[in-house]
């Protein structure tokens, strides 16, 4: 059975400081790698994905993988307050498949 | 641009009652979509999913079911609903021609069962 592990949290950071968000798959076969950000009631936000090597880069936020340890990470820079939220990471397998989510890591950022 | 719009936002229902859920898209054509289930505790989990009318895969044996009637409505149901089955119920669509197949969310429905 597929399996995405994160910290739940919290994890407190603060405000101007970076983030540092990790998250672990267990099917070598993933294909392509999700960062969602949910605040308290709502639901899901695409923040960005990655499915190749190395590291990825869209504005304060920086996707990293490294499947040959089956390790995705998010880093924020200069943290906001509104950065804080619930963070989860998901998996593909590829196709048309939903996604393997993990349980969130929950974000705080202190003013 | 590309809208999912879900309803109803809220539901509070007695256990053994029937459940309609309804997931629509538009902006877009012939769209994957996906119900997923976040209960508390629990993470996300996929439910159904979609490529096509009248396409329907099954990731987890219960007692919901889906169906898609046209091809930007996806509709999730139950005949009788259990306690368990309270939680926040999440459509989602891709794009079919895309590689990746990043998914985008509805707003939800928060379900309670009593």
């Amino acid at each position: 059975q597929k399996e995405v592990e994160q910290n739940s949290g919290p994890l407190s950071v603060p405000e101007g400081a970076i983030a540092s968000l990790n998250c672990t798959y267990s099917d070598r076969g993933s294909q392509s790698f999700f960062w969602y950000r949910q605040y308290s009631g709502k639901s899901p936000e695409l923040i960005m994905f990655i499915y190749s090597n190395g590291d990825k880069e869209d504005g304060r936020f920086t996707a990293q993988l490294n499947k040959a340890s089956q390790y995705v990470s998010l880093l924020i820079r200069d943290s906001q307050p509104s950065d804080s939220a619930t963070y989860l990471c998901a998996v593909s397998g590829g196709g048309a498949d939903g996604l393997t989510f993990g349980k969130g890591t929950h974000l705080i950022i202190q003013p | 641009s590309q809208t999912i719009h879900q309803w109803p936002a809220t539901l509070v229902q007695p256990v053994g009652s029937p459940l309609s859920l309804e997931c629509t898209v538009e902006g877009t054509s012939n769209p994957n979509l996906y119900w997923y289930r976040q209960a508390a505790g629990r993470g996300l989990q996929l439910l159904f999913y979609s490529v096509g009318i009248g396409q329907i895969s099954s990731e987890v044996p219960q007692n919901l079911s889906a169906s898609r009637p046209q091809d930007r409505q996806f509709i999730l149901s139950s005949k009788k609903l259990l306690l368990s089955d309270s939680g926040f119920y999440l459509c989602a669509w891709s794009v079919v021609a895309k590689a990746f197949n990043e998914q985008f969310f509805g707003p939800g429905t928060r379900l309670t069962v009593l």
